[in-house]
């Protein structure tokens, strides 16, 4: 069955340090991959998205994430977080055979002054 | 300004009530959806509906049911609300139908059923 996991529920990292957020995917046909973020008490932003091409994949807000397809994975980075990073992310598996998207439970980043 | 809007945020209500949560996008897109995101923030996809194709997830109860007056707007209505319903739920849109065109999503609506 499709799903998409994220293995960490919970993150906290400094501000200015380095981030890498997690994400597992078990699909049989060609992902299309997303990372939204969502903000306390707002809904989700969009942050980057993967359907073909060139595996690192740029973003809004200086994030970006890499496809690995022997890995199954589409982990989102950021060199540098900023205070204004605390929220919750959530990647997701568009699913080609009925134009659905499925997310993952998310993971909630905490960043300390 | 709000692209997607949501009322009400807030929504406290008691078993086997009927109620509505109203959505409305400015943005003149085609296509717009809801989703439930439960207490363990796993976020699904309830309805999506343009104006010729209501597709509706197999897992949604009957009790739930979309209603667009217009291509600006997608209420959710709720009869016979059980605790189970307690959830966050959000309204999106997009311009085309499918993942392929980004979603644009409201702040959500707290639903709390005692």
């Amino acid at each position: 069955a499709q799903s998409v996991t994220q293995p960490d529920i919970h993150i906290t990292v400094s501000e200015g340090a380095s981030l890498e957020l997690r994400c597992n995917y078990s699909y049989g046909a060609t992902p299309y991959l997303f990372w939204y973020v969502q903000s306390p008490g707002q809904g989700l932003q969009l942050l980057l998205k993967y359907f073909s091409g060139d595996t690192l994949v740029q973003g809004i807000k200086g994030f970006e994430a890499e496809f690995k397809r022997s890995q199954s994975s589409f982990n989102l980075r950021k060199p540098s977080v900023h205070w204004s990073d605390a929220a919750e992310y959530f990647c997701a598996v568009g699913l080609y055979n009925n134009n659905d998207m499925r997310f993952g439970a998310g993971t909630r980043l905490t960043v300390k002054p | 300004d709000t692209a997607v809007s949501q009322t009400p945020k807030y929504l406290v209500t008691q078993m086997g009530n009927d109620k509505s949560i109203k959505c409305e996008q400015n943005l003149g897109h085609d296509t717009m959806y809801w989703y439930k995101q439960d207490s363990k923030k796993f976020l699904k996809i309830m309805f999506s509906y343009n104006n010729k194709e209501l597709i509706i997830n197999e897992t949604v109860p009957n009790r739930f049911s979309p209603k667009s007056p217009d291509k600006a707007h997608l209420n959710l209505h709720i009869n016979s609300l059980e605790l189970g319903d307690s959830a966050v739920y959000f309204c999106a849109s997009s311009l085309e139908t499918g993942f392929f065109s980004e979603q644009y999503f409201g702040p959500g609506t707290r639903l709390t059923v005692t």
